[in-house]
């Protein structure tokens, strides 16, 4: 059974960077067959698409977090990683890992959430 | 403003069935079956229901069920149980930059 888990501060300052940690278990995060996204959802709000990584390395991002966001992986420790820079209160929001199957744009694994808020 | 629209609730009584409707464009629900929908409680991350337009997971109830017309998708779940109640939020295949676009959200109500 694939799980996800996220890690990483709860609390970030405003204009530091949000870094996040996601776990893969029970899988191989090498595999061919998906691609690894983040996800975020302000509180009482809806679904935000952030970015993706293949195993290749290559990496999508959502045109409006794009020039803040990196989104990386970590093969030898089954790990892929977010950073968001100059983080604002707008930023406050649970974050989810999640597995995408091959391209088609839906998530079958995710992470149970953490919840970064950015509050001086 | 999400790309996708969705009815901000719906509800129905146990044993009835709802439908909950997904409006895109062309340029994602509309020309692409790659239309998914989550299932999220209170506080849990969301789970999938229904992927590529119809087909569901394994352990997936089938009282779940989806289609596609046109630049809407349709969320219709059955017989309806207490523990539907949640909220539900379609996603698409865009064409767009952004890759993934969801819906804002439906929240169902079991009277």
């Amino acid at each position: 059974q694939v799980q996800l888990q996220e890690s990483g501060p709860g609390l970030v300052k405003p204009s530091q960077t949000l870094s996040l940690t996601c776990t893969v278990s029970g899988g191989s995060i090498s595999s061919v067959s998906y691609y690894w996204s983040w996800i975020r959802q302000p509180a009482g709000k809806g679904l935000e698409w952030i970015g993706r990584i293949y195993i290749s390395g290559s990496t999508n991002y959502n045109p409006s977090l794009k020039s803040r966001v990196t989104i990386s992986v970590d093969t030898s420790k089954n790990q892929f990683s977010l950073k968001l820079s100059s983080v604002t209160a707008a930023d406050t929001a649970v974050y989810y890992c999640a597995r995408e199957i091959g391209g088609r744009r839906h998530f079958d694994y995710w992470g149970q959430g953490t919840l970064v808020t950015v509050s001086s | 403003q999400s790309a996708l629209t969705q009815p901000a609730s719906v509800s129905g009584s146990p044993g009835q069935s709802i439908t909950i409707s997904c409006t895109g464009t062309s340029s994602d629900v509309g020309d692409y079956n790659y239309v998914s929908w989550y299932q999220q409680h209170p506080g849990k991350a969301p789970k999938l229901m229904i992927y590529d337009v119809s087909n569901r997971p394994s352990g997936v109830s089938n009282r779940f069920s989806g289609s596609k017309s046109g630049n809407t998708a349709s969320l219709t779940i059955s017989g309806l149980q207490a523990e539907d109640e949640a909220d539900y939020y379609c996603s698409s295949y865009t064409t767009s930059s952004t890759h993934v676009v969801f819906g804002g959200g439906t929240k169902l109500t079991v009277l």
